[in-house]
């Protein structure tokens, strides 16, 4: 089981571009969360999905921001026309029904 | 939605000693309580949980209880070691709905 894994690490991009998250939560896991983390700061909620639901989204912008997690592959989180405010580390975990949550490495999103 | 509070927001401690980090929750139907422990540029890990059926649960040198009643959980270290040194979360679960405090930087001191 080679834990919560998420492309890209490292992100990089231009104000107005799109950024692509991906999640791939561990094997079984119904549950994926997605975090946002400015540096020294804490993890702030931003949705929580199960399979081809979005069951929680109260902490995302309802702008240019939306989340999916198709029935095949990886969660997704999608920032449109992004602006330097949106520079931080978004993490994603993942859980079995009511049991601990593991953490992705993280993707360092950096807009220039 | 539930809303964590989490207390301190920095703790620093000489080594050996001690450290008490303490949480509230507001919706009591919040079942579940994971502890996740942050170093540096790393990923949140978890390091130790409790169910709302329990009122304590300890592992090696670490330690957290829960008052249902009050609505307040709290993660105990002891002899604490410079590898403690980190960023540490509550979180409150209720029907898989994990919401997180905002952290607790601890420093242990040699």
């Amino acid at each position: 089981n080679a834990g919560v894994m998420q492309n890209p690490r490292h992100l990089v991009r231009r104000r107005g571009q799109e950024a692509r998250l991906r999640c791939s939560p561990m094997k079984g896991h119904s549950h994926v969360y997605w975090y946002r983390q400015l540096p020294e700061e804490g993890l702030k909620f931003m949705v929580y999905l199960q399979k081809e639901n979005i069951i929680d989204e109260s902490g995302m912008p309802k702008e240019r921001f939306s989340a999916e997690f198709p029935k095949e592959g990886p969660s997704i989180l999608r920032i449109q026309q992004v602006v330097r405010g949106d520079s931080a580390a978004y993490f994603c975990a993942s859980s079995q029904v009511n049991t601990e949550a593991f953490f992705g490495q993280g993707t360092r999103l950096t807009v220039v | 939605g539930e809303n964590v509070e989490q207390h301190p927001s920095t703790l620093s401690v000489q080594e050996g000693d001690s450290a008490v980090i303490k949480c509230t929750y507001s919706d009591s139907a919040s079942n579940y309580f994971p502890w996740y422990k942050q170093e540096l540029g790393k990923r949140p890990q978890l390091i130790i949980d409790i169910r709302s059926n329990v009122g304590e649960k300890k592992d090696q040198r670490i330690a957290v209880t829960l008052n249902k009643t009050a609505k307040h959980f709290s993660l105990h270290i002891t002899e604490t070691q410079p590898e403690d040194s980190a960023v540490y979360f509550c979180a409150a679960v209720y029907n898989n709905d994990m919401r997180f405090g905002a952290g607790t930087r601890l420093t242990v001191k040699p």
